[in-house]
């Protein structure tokens, strides 16, 4: 069974720096990943969508790397500002016919002016 | 350019009364999912669709049923609701596993069961 983990739970930082979220999974064998953000009671808005023949994805200030055969994915937010402010949700894709994505818990992030 | 949308965005239910939730999406696509989101359980999968007429279980799908008569419309049903039903709701869609894309999230349900 595919578990995602993100490491911090819960990330503050002050505005203009450079930060980066872990998300790490048990099976290596999986078709993509997604990044999401999520704003406080509304829904998810996908950032990146990394395949997995990829190593990286970039728009704007986000960076999305991935290395399958460890099991892990960074998203690196440059010069961060106080509207990156969220949760950050990381969801993997094992494939196969039924397409369904695991979760991990997120990531919160405070970007403080 | 809709995407998914859902509705009711909110509701309010008593213990055992009945509800549908409607999710539909404007973009084609094949499959559908139905999550919903607790507190410190993250996103969880309830049931899924892999086309018009069908559909299957997911993580947690007890309590609830499902139809995907058309291919843009996927309802989610409580028969007789229970307050661990509280949660949000998210629908979400996607093209079919070949193409390998990404999903689109509907903007949620809260549901609270008193």
């Amino acid at each position: 069974k595919q578990e995602v983990t993100q490491i911090p739970a819960a990330l503050s930082v002050p505005e203009g720096e450079n930060l980066v979220l872990n998300c790490s999974f048990t099976d290596s064998a999986i078709y993509n990943l997604q990044w999401f953000r999520q704003d406080p009671g509304k829904g998810l808005t996908s950032l990146l969508l990394i395949q997995s023949s990829q190593r990286e994805q970039t728009s704007g200030r986000l960076n999305a790397s991935l290395d399958k055969s460890s099991g892990r994915s960074t998203l690196y937010i440059a010069a961060s500002q106080p509207g990156d402010s969220a949760t950050y949700l990381c969801a993997v894709n094992s494939g196969g016919s039924n397409y369904k994505l695991t979760f991990g818990k997120g990531t919160l992030l405070t970007v403080n002016p | 350019n809709a995407g998914v949308t859902q509705t009711p965005k909110f509701r309010v239910l008593k213990t055992g009364q009945s509800m549908t939730l409607l999710c539909a999406q404007d973009m084609n696509h094949e499959y559908m999912y139905w999550y919903r989101q607790d507190p410190g359980m993250g996103l969880r999968l309830i049931h899924y669709s892999v086309g018009e007429g069908t559909t299957a279980k997911g993580e947690v799908p007890d309590g609830y049923n499902v139809s995907r008569l058309k291919k843009q419309n996927f309802l989610l049903g409580l028969e007789s609701a229970a307050p661990s039903q509280t949660s949000v709701y998210f629908c979400a869609s996607s093209y079919s596993h070949i193409r390998r894309t990404g999903y689109t999230f509907g903007s949620g349900t809260r549901l609270t069961v008193v």
